[in-house]
C-alpha cells in the first residue's frame, strides 16, 4: 500500500528549476516526508525532508502544502548530474527504516 | 554527512557457492541497519533488519536460512548469501538510520553491491 503518488517520469532542461511533485493524501500528523534520490547504480542519496515548515538546503528546497497532503521537491538550477530517480517517502517502518516506492525519474537535457 | 561503506561492490560467484557482503558505518555507530534488494528496473525492497548484539527480523518471504546476518558490532553488519542461485544476482543495499531533528531519522545508504551468481 503505497502512501505516496508520484509521476513515472519527468524532463527538465538544464539550467532550469526541476519540481518533482509528490501526493500524500494519507499522511499522519507526525510523519515526516523524506525526499531521496539514486543515480544508476548507486545506493539512494539523501536529499531533504520536513514535517510541516518548508526546508531548504545547499542540494534543494522542499514545499510542503499546509495541509500537508502533498508536497514538492525543488531543484533550482538542474544539472545532467542530477538525472537519477527520486523517491518520495512518508511510510517509515517500525524499525525507521525507509519503505520505497517507484519513485520519479527525473531526465535533465542539456 | 554521515557515511556507510560497503564490501565488495561487485562479485561474481558460481551458483552454489556462499558470498559475504559487509556493511559498514564509518562515522557513526548503528545498533541497526538495514539491507535492500534490488532487481533491474524496479525500486528498492527491504530484506531484514540487523540488530546489534540480537538476531535479525526478517521481511515476509525473505528466507533467513538462505540471508544470514551478522550484526556483531556496532559498526559492522554482513549479509551472508547462501548456496547462491542465478536468482539471487541482484543489487544489495545496506542502511543505517542517524537521529535527527525531533523524531526524524535519516537513513544513509552503502554505494552497494552488485551480486552475479553464474
Amino acid at each position: 500500500d503505497a502512501k505516496t503518488t508520484q509521476p513515472t517520469s519527468m524532463d527538465c532542461a538544464e539550467g532550469r528549476a526541476a519540481n518533482l511533485p509528490c501526493n500524500h493524501s494519507t499522511i499522519s500528523g507526525n510523519e515526516y516526508v523524506y525526499w531521496y534520490r539514486q543515480i544508476h547504480s548507486q545506493g539512494p542519496q539523501y536529499i531533504i525532508h520536513g514535517l510541516k515548515n518548508n526546508e531548504t538546503n545547499e542540494m534543494a528546497s522542499l514545499i510542503i502544502t499546509e495541509d500537508r497532503k502533498s508536497s514538492t521537491l525543488i531543484l533550482p538550477h538542474a544539472t545532467l548530474r542530477d538525472t537519477a530517480v527520486y523517491y518520495c517517502i512518508v511510510r517509515v517502518g517500525p524499525n525507521n527504516d525507509m519503505r520505497f516506492g517507484a519513485g520519479t525519474r527525473l531526465t535533465v537535457k542539456p | 554527512g554521515a557515511v556507510v561503506s560497503q564490501h565488495p561492490s561487485w562479485v561474481i560467484c558460481k551458483s552454489g557457492t556462499s558470498v559475504k557482503i559487509e556493511c559498514r558505518s564509518l562515522d557513526f555507530q548503528a545498533t541497526t541497519m538495514f539491507w535492500y534488494r534490488q532487481f533491474p528496473k524496479q525500486s528498492l525492497m527491504l530484506m531484514a533488519t540487523s540488530n546489534e548484539g540480537s538476531k535479525a527480523t526478517y521481511e515476509q518471504g525473505v528466507e533467513k536460512d538462505k540471508f544470514l546476518i551478522n550484526h556483531a558490532s556496532l559498526t559492522l553488519s554482513t549479509l551472508t548469501v547462501t548456496s547462491a542461485h542465478p536468482e539471487d544476482s541482484s543489487f544489495y543495499i545496506c542502511s543505517a538510520p542517524l537521529a535527527g531533528a525531533g523524531s526524524s531519522y535519516e537513513q544513509y545508504f552503502g554505494p552497494g553491491t552488485r551480486l552475479t551468481v553464474t
